[in-house]
């Protein structure tokens, strides 16, 4: 049973535009939510996250949104840029105690 | 960010022999590291919770005696393959959890092992 599902494997976006990746969860038990992106050959690296209590966090080019009602959050990237080219993966944790639990992950292509 | 290395970064085995992967957390202190797999296409699936001073914990479906976890100091853990198969075949990813937040974890640059 996936409890973090990122339904789209792939999505393409040309330079300059918006980047929205998608990701939804499960457990309600869920209360801090992660943004991670990896190159390949390479291990993750930390973007964002974003805490149960607020619905957005805001940095720099990226923006998380969070709906706790219809257990969903996203991240959007603008505007996006080639360097952005990478599989992102959403995590969530349930206690702050506990290993994350990733999504598939989601390959983002930056079009110039 | 903390910064986390691994060695090797690249290993290529003949089936049956063991392996030994090393994870270090360079910028601070670590009672806890993580180890995950991950295949191609696929997740981050976690492996075991590597504890300093105690024994690790496994993840459901993943063999103790296969992946033997030592987490030697507050800065080191090792995962050893033993009797690698090809199956064994994977990219190996250490973390290590953030110091305010545990949740936010700092991953090494991963291992990737090939097993003839």
């Amino acid at each position: 049973d996936q409890q973090v599902k990122q339904n789209s494997p792939s999505l393409s976006v040309q330079e300059g535009r918006i980047s929205i990746l998608n990701c939804d969860y499960t457990n309600s038990m869920f209360d801090y939510f992660l943004w991670y992106k990896k190159y390949p050959a390479e291990g993750p690296t930390f973007l964002i996250s974003i805490s149960s209590i607020k619905d957005k966090n805001e940095d720099g080019r990226f923006t998380v949104f969070l709906n706790k009602s219809a257990k969903h959050l996203s991240l959007h990237i603008v505007p996006s840029q080639p360097g952005d080219s990478a599989v992102y993966f959403c995590a969530a944790s349930d206690s702050g105690n506990t290993p994350l639990v990733f999504g598939k992950g989601t390959r983002l292509s930056v079009i110039a | 960010g903390a910064v986390v290395s691994q060695h090797p970064s690249r290993v290529i085995c003949k089936s049956g022999t063991s392996v030994k992967i090393e994870c270090r957390s360079l910028d601070f202190q670590a009672t806890t590291m993580f180890w995950y797999r991950q295949f191609p296409k696929q997740s981050l699936m976690l492996m075991a919770t590597s504890n300093e001073g105690s024994k690790a914990t496994y993840e459901q479906g993943v063999e103790k005696d296969k992946f033997l976890i030592n987490h030697a100091s507050l800065t080191l853990s090792t995962l050893t393959v033993t009797s690698a198969h090809p199956e064994d075949s994977s990219f190996y990813i250490c973390s290590v959890p953030g110091q305010g937040r545990r949740d936010t974890q700092y991953f090494g640059p991963g291992t990737r092992l090939t097993v003839l």
